[in-house]
């Protein structure tokens, strides 16, 4: 098993651009989430998803958006970059039911000049 | 929501001594508490998690203790060793929510 594969590592932006950050898991986990790391405030999440077809909003969402077509599949669109988004993104999967643990991918460093 | 506060931020020890992380909670409906490691340029590791039907829980050198009335839980390294050295995170979890709420990291280096 790969675990959590996010791609790409590393990736600068001018403001005002777009992409998508890729996540896949490949442990048929039903949960998957998305978080962003910056220096002293921890992980905050942004989108959360609790299967096929269903996402939610997290604690900071504007800015993003996510779909999830397929269970190992939970992308996170930036639509305008803004520098305010520069920071460390994390994707994560666990199976459903509450006492479970959380599989984190490797990050994404992001910079938006 | 829930509010998970962590301290210290930072801790700096002597290899072979103890670290303690402590970390307080708000929900008293939380009743999940991961800890994980997160070595440089990696992703959060699990290390170590507890429930609230139990108050503490060892794993070798790493015990975890936990305290439903003042809604606080810490974790214990003992022993430490320089691969000790990470930032770790403590998180609350109400499994019938389903979303985790992470302190804000304790950056612990071990000086050998």
């Amino acid at each position: 098993n790969a675990g959590v594969t996010q791609t790409p590592k590393f990736q600068v932006l001018k403001t005002g651009q777009s992409m998508t950050l890729q996540c896949a898991q490949d442990m048929n986990h039903e949960y998957m989430s998305w978080y962003r790391q910056d220096p002293g405030m921890g992980l905050r999440l942004i989108h959360y998803s609790v299967g096929a077809g269903i996402t939610d909003q997290g604690e900071v969402p504007n800015g993003y958006n996510v779909s999830r077509s397929t269970t190992e599949d939970f992308p996170l669109r930036l639509l305008s970059a803004a520098p305010s988004q520069t920071s460390v993104y994390f994707c994560a999967s666990r199976r459903s039911g509450g006492n479970t643990e959380a599989f984190f991918g490797q990050g994404t460093r992001l910079t938006v000049v | 929501g829930e509010n998970v506060e962590q301290h210290p931020s930072t801790l700096s020890v002597q290899e072979g001594d103890s670290a303690v992380i402590k970390c307080t909670y708000s929900d008293s409906a939380s009743n999940y508490f991961p800890w994980y490691k997160q070595e440089l340029g990696k992703g959060p590791q699990l290390i170590i998690d507890i429930r609230s039907n139990v108050g503490e829980k060892k794993d070798q050198r790493i015990a975890v203790t936990l305290n439903k009335t003042a809604k606080h839980f810490s974790l214990h390294i003992t022993e430490t060793q320089p691969e000790d050295s990470a930032v770790y995170f403590c998180a609350a979890r109400n499994t019938n929510a389903g979303k985790s709420t992470f302190g804000d990291g304790t950056t612990l280096t071990v000086k050998p």
